[in-house]
């Protein structure tokens, strides 16, 4: 099956700095999601991007899909930007709710 | 809106009885989806439910679990005779017809320990 790797695992930053955070995908897709899980375990849905670069506000996600990675960055990081951070993907031909999930990078901001 | 309501949020439960979740879509929401998630791993898909219809169970174990999703009411998702490797985080998330995955919304989880 189709594998989805994230990096790096675990990333510390001082609040303000920026970061980048990265997956990996072995196979064709046709859907990718990023999702951000916050300390209280709350699910939210960030970016829906099979393809291209999208903004909202100081995250920003990019996917070249043909060469099967996404970029999820963030920007002047807060506090409140800590917790873990999945992307998902759906492989072609797989079934709309059939999303793989990476194991997550877990970020965390300091004061 | 009241977003995907699930219940309980916490549930114990002793080796070998019955554990129900439930899980109420957003409001205009008919497709559902189960996932799992264990200690630091990601969420692993378990069920895809519409109304009255199972369409995707690739991801549930064989035995001891199921769900479903009547007309009316919530989805049940229900692990009889629970075992210890089944305590973690159960989510569940819905859509609409027309969004699919774009707009999956998730609740905010049961976290099932067995004791």
């Amino acid at each position: 099956g189709i594998q989805v790797e994230q990096s790096p695992p675990d990333l510390i930053l001082q609040e303000g700095a920026n970061s980048t955070l990265r997956c990996n995908f072995s196979d064709s897709v046709n859907n990718l999601q990023w999702f951000h899980q916050n300390p209280w375990g709350q699910l939210i849905n960030l970016f829906y991007i099979p393809s291209g670069t999208k903004q909202n506000g100081r995250l920003s996600a990019t996917t070249v899909a043909t060469e099967r990675y996404s970029l999820l960055y963030i920007s002047s990081s807060q506090t409140t930007d800590s917790g873990v951070y999945f992307c998902a993907v759906r492989v072609d031909g797989g079934s709309q709710g059939n999303l793989i999930f990476g194991k997550g990078t877990k970020l965390s901001v300091k004061p | 809106n009241a977003g995907v309501m699930q219940n309980p949020r916490h549930l114990v439960r002793r080796r070998g009885q019955e554990a129900r979740l439930r899980c109420s879509p957003m409001k205009g929401h008919s497709h559902v989806y189960w996932y799992r998630q264990l200690p630091e791993e990601g969420l692993k898909f378990m069920v895809y439910l519409q109304k009255e219809n199972i369409i995707d169970e690739s991801g549930m174990p064989k035995e001891r679990f199921s769900a479903e999703f009547p007309k009316e009411g919530p989805s049940i998702l229900r692990i009889q005779q629970v075992v210890r490797g089944d305590s973690a985080a159960y989510f569940c998330a819905s859509s609409s017809p027309f969004e699919g995955n774009y707009g999956y919304t998730f609740g905010s989880g049961t976290r099932l320990t067995v004791v």
